[in-house]
């Protein structure tokens, strides 16, 4: 079993939706959770970062925790045909001598049509 | 500011020949992270660096990947022979500070193909 599982996709929706992308987690050692982008041909950017359960909001994304359930969902509002891209969600442990050894889900693929 | 820079972009290489990967980091990061994604799947942590120490390197697949960090710059990944199951995006990601919400800044990826 995967310590980190995300549906790939795709996705496909139209301009001005909310989009949901979703991954569930198994290692409950996970501290730290992160959603990236990344375009194609790019590396991944960091969009969201969080260490508790919860919503965190920027602008247009949100993002939300559930450790109980290990859960974490990552919201896009009034989606933009920019936003088309891969997301990754990456979850961490810090190591004792330093370090954040991430673990990362397969990607969503999200294409937002005009 | 220039971010972290990996080349070459691509390489294509055949079963037993010998890559090295180079990724220079944003200046000034102390860590320096690799990580692979090979097709289909997530992409892995493979090992990290503070200036020029290897922390951890638990993730190298095995003995064939040599990564070194020459005076705490630039990182090279060699692989030597490559083997079928190589093939993949190699990146390298950089970090300024060891807290635990670092900001890690990828490179754009090295693609290696071996045939």
């Amino acid at each position: 079993q995967k310590e980190v599982e995300q549906d790939p996709g795709p996705l496909s929706v139209p301009e001005g939706a909310i989009v949901s992308l979703n991954c569930t987690y198994s290692n409950s050692a996970f501290q730290y959770f992160m959603w990236y982008r990344q375009y194609s041909r790019k590396g991944p950017e960091l969009l969201m970062y969080t260490y508790s359960s919860g919503n965190k909001e920027d602008g247009r994304f949100t993002a939300q925790v559930d450790k109980s359930s290990k859960y974490i969902s990552l919201f896009i509002r009034d989606s933009q045909p920019s936003d088309s891209a891969t997301y990754l969600c990456a979850m961490s442990v810090w190591l004792t001598g330093g370090g954040n050894k991430l673990t990362f889900g397969t990607g969503t693929q999200l294409k937002v049509e005009l | 500011e220039a971010g972290v820079t990996q080349f070459p972009s691509h390489s294509v290489i055949e079963k037993g020949q010998t890559v090295t990967l180079r990724c220079d980091p944003i200046s000034g990061h102390d860590n320096l992270y690799w990580y692979r994604r090979v097709m289909g799947k997530e992409i892995k942590f493979l090992l990290h660096f503070v200036k020029e120490s290897k922390q951890d390197e638990s993730g190298m697949p095995n003995n064939r990947f040599l990564a070194e960090r020459t005076g705490g710059t630039y990182s090279t990944l060699k692989v030597q022979p490559a083997e079928l199951e190589d093939s993949g995006v190699y990146f390298c990601a950089s970090s300024q500070e060891r807290q635990t919400n670092e900001k890690l800044f990828f490179g754009s990826g090295t693609q290696l193909s071996v045939l």
